[in-house]
């Protein structure tokens, strides 16, 4: 697609509730970048992708959050048993290579509730 | 890990007004990148700029790497600036950019 397109927009979870966010990257970029967004935060980098592998996941908060890219294109952050602390928005981000030079396009963002 | 202080964190202009938006990191750098987040929260590249002078428009940028610093400078802001301005950088073996708190722009009619 012409962009990196993230689903659902928004999400209001109860506590407790499992909650799954995707992440359409643009076509043919093979890396992918979740980061989570508080209020009046930057964003804060949670894990990243090449291609299918999962490189470096050590911005995850707990093991309650888990990521998968199984066919190195579309992405799902999972976040089990939610907490109210993981209220943000969870912003998604594609590159055509690893370095910036090349140009990070980022997602709209799903804006998570938990209440 | 690599510390992105930005400065002021908070700005509001009238339109027409010029502005300049400063960060400061902690280590020398691999990449550095400017952000827009519009009001709808959308992050717009604008810059990639490890050293020396860009310039787009209304909007240029500079990076002293030596001095561990970038300025975003804004001339006759107007108010589709608005918005919050994002420094990014990485560094050492790591090409994930680490995002300093932003700089929140309200620009005037």
């Amino acid at each position: 697609g012409a962009g990196v397109s993230q689903s659902p927009r928004y999400k209001v979870a109860k506590r407790g509730q499992d909650v799954a966010l995707r992440c359409d990257p643009i076509s043919g970029h093979v890396s992918l970048f979740w980061y989570q967004q508080a209020l009046g935060q930057g964003p804060e980098f949670l894990t990243y992708f090449q291609n299918e592998a999962q490189l470096d996941k050590s911005g995850l908060p707990s093991d309650r959050f888990f990521a998968e890219r199984p066919e190195g294109s579309v992405s799902t952050l999972k976040i089990q048993r939610t907490q109210q602390e993981d209220s943000a928005v969870y912003l998604c981000a594609s590159s055509p290579s690893l370095t910036p030079r090349a140009g990070y396009t980022f997602g709209s963002g799903t804006r998570l509730t938990v209440v | 890990g690599i510390q992105v202080e930005q400065s002021p964190p908070d700005l509001i202009l009238q339109e027409g007004a010029n502005s300049t938006l400063r960060c400061n990191f902690s280590d020398s750098v691999n990449n550095l990148q400017w952000f827009h987040q519009n009001p709808w929260g959308q992050l717009i590249n604008l810059f990639y700029i490890p050293s020396g002078t860009k310039q787009n428009g209304r909007l240029s940028a500079t990076t002293v790497a030596t001095e561990r610093y970038s300025l975003l400078y804004i001339s006759s802001s107007q108010t589709t600036d608005s918005g919050v301005y994002f420094c990014a950088v990485d560094s050492g073996g790591s090409y994930i950019p680490t995002f300093g708190r932003g700089t929140s722009l309200i620009v005037h009619p």
